[in-house]
């Protein structure tokens, strides 16, 4: 079955913290994998997007790890501002354009 | 910087009411899509939309769905006879082409069935 899942479904950082996002895939055949973030009440917003061969991106505080074999994906917030405060979604692109949508997890920076 | 619109942000319907949600895909895309994402749930793909065609749909995407491009701009999604558990919100989306180009999303619609 070609699912995402996503921990911790929920976290709560200090402005200015770090934290990470984990994401475990299975589908096939594997595309590549998109870090989105959704903002309450708006649609998603690609931060990064990796391909089989790549084993990380970065888009400013925003780095996200891909390891292929174990099919497992990072997102890591660094230096959390409260703008950050939203929910992270996981996608994963598989055969020739099908996307399997992970929860999300939901992130709440605090003063 | 070009972005998908959709209209209107929030739709109230009685149940059993036919619903067109629009969108406004960005110009020089070829692939659409429509979301949905019941309220604290995972966004769900509905159908993907490519050359005047249906190209893929899940099973969400009954009979009671249909999609038109009725020109070369507009993107809709019809619910022909609303139920509850329709309530959601929508979201459209498009891309240039496929594998690594970027998935554009709109803001979405959130209907709501009574």
């Amino acid at each position: 079955k070609n699912q995402v899942e996503q921990s911790p479904q929920s976290l709560i950082i200090l402005e200015g913290k770090n934290c990470t996002l984990q994401c475990n895939y299975t589908v096939s055949p594997f595309s590549n994998l998109r870090w989105y973030k959704q903002d309450t009440g708006r649609g998603p917003v690609s931060l990064t997007i990796m391909t089989f061969s790549e084993n990380t991106k970065s888009n400013g505080r925003y780095t996200a790890t891909l390891d292929a074999d174990t099919k497992q994906s990072s997102l890591h917030i660094t230096a959390s501002q409260l703008s950050d405060s939203a929910s992270y979604i996981c996608v994963a692109h598989y055969g020739n354009n099908r996307l399997a949508f992970g929860k999300g997890n939901q992130v709440v920076v605090i003063p | 910087e070009p972005e998908v619109t959709q209209t209107p942000s929030h739709q109230v319907t009685q149940m059993g009411q036919e619903v067109i949600l629009r969108c406004v895909p960005i110009s020089n895309h070829l692939y659409f899509y429509w979301y949905r994402q019941i309220l604290g749930q995972k966004v769900e793909f509905l159908v993907s939309f490519y050359n005047n065609e249906i190209s893929e749909k899940s099973e969400i995407f009954d009979d009671q769905f249909s999609v038109e491009r009725p020109d070369g701009s507009n993107f809709t999604l019809k619910i022909r006879s609303t139920k509850l558990e329709d309530s959601a919100m929508y979201f459209c989306a498009s891309r240039r082409g496929l594998g690594t180009d970027t998935q554009y999303f709109g803001p979405g619609t959130r209907l709501t069935v009574l």
